[in-house]
């Protein structure tokens, strides 16, 4: 069975600091990777998604996100957030020929203070 | 353009009762999925459309959990004898190719159901 893990539930950083959160997933055939961001009262909304080729994806909102497939791992990244990336993020697998239907991680929630 | 809509944006019901929640996909999009999302986790896959047909529904929980897309736009997901268990949120997205998974997914607000 597939899987997505995301290790931190909560993150929590000042602004202008560094971030990353991170992904890991399992499963038995080939993946497309995402991260979704859902701010307070909206819908879920795509950052980046990984298909193929160069390994690094980058983002809206400065957002950049680094595929490795030996240690099945998708982490997200942003090297100077900002009080507005304070949301919940989600990452997600789609499997390869299967429809297209998302896996979702648990999420984890950034929270920028000042 | 407009995006996905879901109505109502919240719906507080008792237990044993029937709901019905809907979805207005983005016009011309093919594909339509359901998720449900509890407190705290992330969302989990229910159903995907394929134009009319559903195409896979595996993670439809029971069979009180019902969905349809009859004129392959509009989606109505239908929940019989309701029970606590069901309180989450529902999420509808729609993508414009149909069984395509590189292809981006788009969200509605959900519809939050609370079951007294």
């Amino acid at each position: 069975a597939q899987s997505v893990t995301q290790l931190d539930s909560q993150v929590p950083v000042f602004e202008e600091a560094p971030v990353e959160l991170r992904c890991n997933y399992s499963s038995s055939v080939s993946v497309y990777l995402f991260w979704y961001v859902q701010y307070p009262n909206q819908g879920l909304q795509l950052l980046l998604k990984y298909l193929s080729g160069s390994t690094l994806v980058k983002g809206i909102n400065g957002f950049e996100a680094e595929f490795n497939k030996s240690q099945t791992s998708f982490h997200l990244r942003k090297p100077s957030v900002h009080i507005s990336d304070t949301a919940e993020y989600f990452c997600a697998v789609s499997l390869y020929n299967q429809g297209g239907k998302l896996i979702f991680g648990q999420g984890t929630e950034l929270s920028v203070k000042p | 353009g407009a995006g996905v809509s879901q109505t109502p944006s919240n719906k507080v019901t008792e237990k044993g009762k029937y709901v019905e929640l809907r979805c207005d996909p983005i016009s011309g999009h093919t594909a339509l999925y359901w998720y449900r999302q509890s407190l705290g986790q992330g969302p989990e896959f229910l159903i995907y459309f394929q134009g009319t047909g559903a195409a896979d529904d595996s993670g439809l929980p029971n069979d009180r959990f019902f969905a349809v897309r009859p004129e392959g736009s509009v989606s109505t997901l239908k929940i019989q004898r309701t029970e606590r268990g069901d309180s989450a949120v529902y999420l509808c997205a729609s993508s414009s190719l149909a069984g395509v998974s590189t292809d981006t997914q788009y969200f509605g607000p959900g519809t939050r159901l609370t079951v007294l």
